[in-house]
């Protein structure tokens, strides 16, 4: 079936460096896409979400850009910091009514300070 | 209200016993979904309420498992005769329309683990 997915399983970088997390996705109906962070243990948390009539979407330190004609979405964290470790996924709802969020597999960001 | 809230955290159980999960979502959301979450895996659709109405299930959704949103409000997922292939991480989240500004807000989760 068709679902989200990432392109890396982890991703290193040092404090302070700006991190880029990308996902790829396959349904071209998506009309919303949303960027959760997962800490162990606890639920996923809202990040930043953009509609597909967007390019791109800023954040206080995350900018979410959406690429229809590769079918590419990306998170780009500014200033990396040790809290920003957790888990991402990127996440997806199809144009049809009554459907719900469809995850990807997750990146798995480790900062070093 | 300071979001979603789920009950048990943790449930230890035996293979063949039944189990039930509490979520209590948003006051103010209208609907209500349910994920599980095995390790390492992103969240994976299992059910769907809008108020009380049950709209949509995923083929994941066995018929050992039931869902129920009475009254609109809270809502329960019931396993029966547990298998071990249910221990995961059962994911309740609640928004308010399809498309809503800070997506939907996840609770922290019931973890599931069968002996």
């Amino acid at each position: 079936g068709e679902s989200v997915g990432l392109h890396l399983p982890t991703l290193s970088v040092q404090e302070g460096d700006n991190s880029i997390i990308n996902c790829a996705y396959s349904n071209s109906a998506s009309d919303y896409f949303i960027w959760y962070k997962q800490e162990s243990g606890k639920g996923p948390q809202f990040i930043i979400d953009i509609r597909s009539n967007m390019d791109k979407r800023q954040g206080q330190r995350v900018t979410v850009l959406l690429n229809k004609t590769v079918k590419h979405l990306s998170l780009q964290i500014a200033a990396t910091q040790p809290g920003d470790s957790a888990v991402y996924f990127c996440a997806e709802i199809p144009r049809q009514a009554g459907t719900a969020l469809i995850f990807g597999k997750g990146t798995t960001l480790s900062v070093s300070s | 209200d300071t979001g979603v809230s789920q009950d048990p955290r943790h449930k230890i159980t035996k293979r063949g016993q039944n189990v039930t999960f509490r979520c209590d979502p948003i006051s103010e959301h209208n609907r209500l979904y349910w994920y599980r979450q095995t390790l390492g895996q992103g969240p994976e659709f299992l059910t769907y309420f809008q108020n009380e109405a049950q709209l949509e299930k995923s083929r994941l959704l066995s018929d050992r498992f039931s869902a129920e949103r009475p009254k609109g409000s809270f809502s329960t997922l019931e396993i029966q005769r547990t298998e071990q292939g249910d221990s995961a991480m059962y994911l309740c989240a609640s928004s308010l329309g399809r498309l809503n500004t800070y997506g939907y807000t996840f609770g922290s989760g019931t973890r599931l683990t069968v002996v």
